[in-house]
């Protein structure tokens, strides 16, 4: 399996730009997770699905984030509009369980920068 | 108030000391994970505790329920083992609590 596939993996757009992450779990994975990590806050849960269901969303910054998984295969992450403190990198995660990070496999990463 | 604190921050080695780093939390917990973030930004899981000790080649966390804090120890440390190691805490329910990370820089 190819792992955790992100996209882009590097995104810099200007401040009010639509952004648009992108994550395809591994085949057979029941969770997906989406995470935020910044040098202040370390790393942070923004949401988790269960098959396609958003479960806990709580973790969202607030409504100019959103996120989707419209099949097994793919989920996104949405910023609009982008502010330069959303800059970060978002990493995507899956696993068979919903257990905590260690039974996650991570993505590389999407290493956003707003100007 | 952040639930799980590490220690050090920022840690520097010489090739083959004893490394151990810290994480202490302050919520009640189902499971430990210890991460490791390698320079070039992927994480990769090392272990899920909930009780005692675990080893892995020159890896060994432990945990202390009672006291809340677990200990990451990396014996004949090599500088390969440069990277961020990151604590995370999982109480009941599926809430996560990261650590800020110890930076870890082993010099040959």
């Amino acid at each position: 399996d190819a792992g955790v596939i992100q996209s882009p993996r590097h995104e810099v757009t200007e401040m009010g730009q639509e952004v648009t992450l992108r994550c395809k779990p591994i085949s057979g994975h029941d969770y997906l997770f989406w995470y935020r990590q910044t040098m202040m806050r370390g790393l942070e849960l923004l949401i988790y699905f269960n098959n396609n269901v958003p479960i806990d969303d709580s973790g969202m910054p607030e409504d100019r984030f959103s996120a989707k998984m419209p099949n097994a295969s793919f989920s996104t992450l949405k910023i609009q509009p982008s502010e330069p403190r959303d800059s970060a990198v978002y990493f995507c995660a899956s696993s068979r369980l919903a257990g905590g990070p260690g039974e996650q496999y991570f993505g590389p990463g999407t290493r956003l920068t707003v100007t | 108030k952040n639930e799980v604190e590490q220690s050090p921050q920022n840690l520097t080695a010489q090739e083959g000391e004893f490394i151990t780093i810290n994480c202490s939390y302050s919520v009640g917990i189902s499971a430990l994970h210890w991460l490791q973030q390698h320079p070039g930004g992927g994480i990769v899981s090392l272990f899920m505790l909930s009780s005692g000790k675990k080893k892995h080649g020159r890896l060994i966390a432990t945990i202390n329920i009672q006291e809340k804090h677990s200990s990451l120890h990396i014996t004949a440390s090599h500088p390969r083992d440069s990277a961020v190691y990151i604590c995370a805490v999982n109480p009941t329910g599926n809430q996560f609590y990261f650590g800020t990370g110890t930076s870890l820089t082993v010099i040959p």
